[in-house]
């Protein structure tokens, strides 16, 4: 079964551009959540999709937003970008079912995005 | 609010040794508690997952253990090896409806020769 992928594995911005990043999840899943992680506050949610709807949400400003395809598929837009945007970005995705279910619903990670905004 | 803390943030120790890493949370109401392992630049691989159920789960030379109770888990890596140098960190899934995870900072790992 193929991994978790992410696309582009680098990037580089200036301040003030835009920049979309992709993730596939593991087929079959459902759901699929998207990490912010720098050396300052480490890994740090910012929301979750599941069945095309953001069901979860971190405490990030508005500049950050995502949507998930039919497919599962999920891009994350982050607009206007600011130096302290840079970061690796990672997703995962799980089977996101039910509360009940959520016992031995595991996240897989996928490689990651390397953002730089100079 | 749930908070998970990892202590400590590194650790420096020479192969083959026995090591305990720590991880503390604050809300007990888990579904479940998963350690990952995550190397330079790379994504987070998971190592091991306790239901809130269980007390302990063990894979290879690895052993994690869950005190729900006092809000504790540690995991144990036995003879440590150079390929073991990493950050590990933990994660609990709680929350009501649409739980989330909450990750520790992590507890970055170098094993000597």
């Amino acid at each position: 079964k193929a991994g978790v992928t992410q696309t582009p594995r680098y990037l580089i911005k200036t301040r003030g551009q835009q920049v979309t990043l992709s993730c596939s999840p593991i087929s079959g899943h459902r759901s699929v959540s998207w990490y912010q992680q720098t050396p300052g506050q480490g890994l740090q949610f910012l929301f979750e999709y599941f069945s095309e709807t953001q069901r979860n949400k971190g405490n990030f400003p508005g500049r950050f937003s995502g949507r998930q395809f039919s497919n599962s598929r999920s891009e994350m837009n982050v607009s206007t970008l600011e130096l302290g945007d840079s970061a690796l970005y990672l997703c995962a995705s799980s089977t996101g079912r039910g509360p009940e279910a959520s016992r031995t619903d595991t996240q897989y990670f996928g490689p990651g995005t390397r953002l730089t905004v100079l | 609010k749930q908070e998970v803390t990892q202590i400590p943030a590194a650790l420096s120790v020479p192969e083959g040794e026995n090591l305990v890493l720590n991880c503390s949370f604050t809300d007990s109401a888990i579904y479940n508690l998963q350690w990952f392992r995550q190397d330079p630049g790379k994504g987070l691989t998971s190592l091991l997952l306790i239901q809130s159920s269980q007390r302990e789960q063990t894979s290879g030379r690895l052993n994690a253990s869950l005190d729900k109770s006092s809000g504790r888990s540690t995991l144990y890596i036995a003879a440590s090896q150079p390929g073991d140098s990493a950050t590990y960190l933990c994660a609990v899934r709680s929350g009501y409806n649409f739980n989330k995870f909450y990750f520790g900072s992590g507890t970055k790992l170098n094993v000597k020769p």
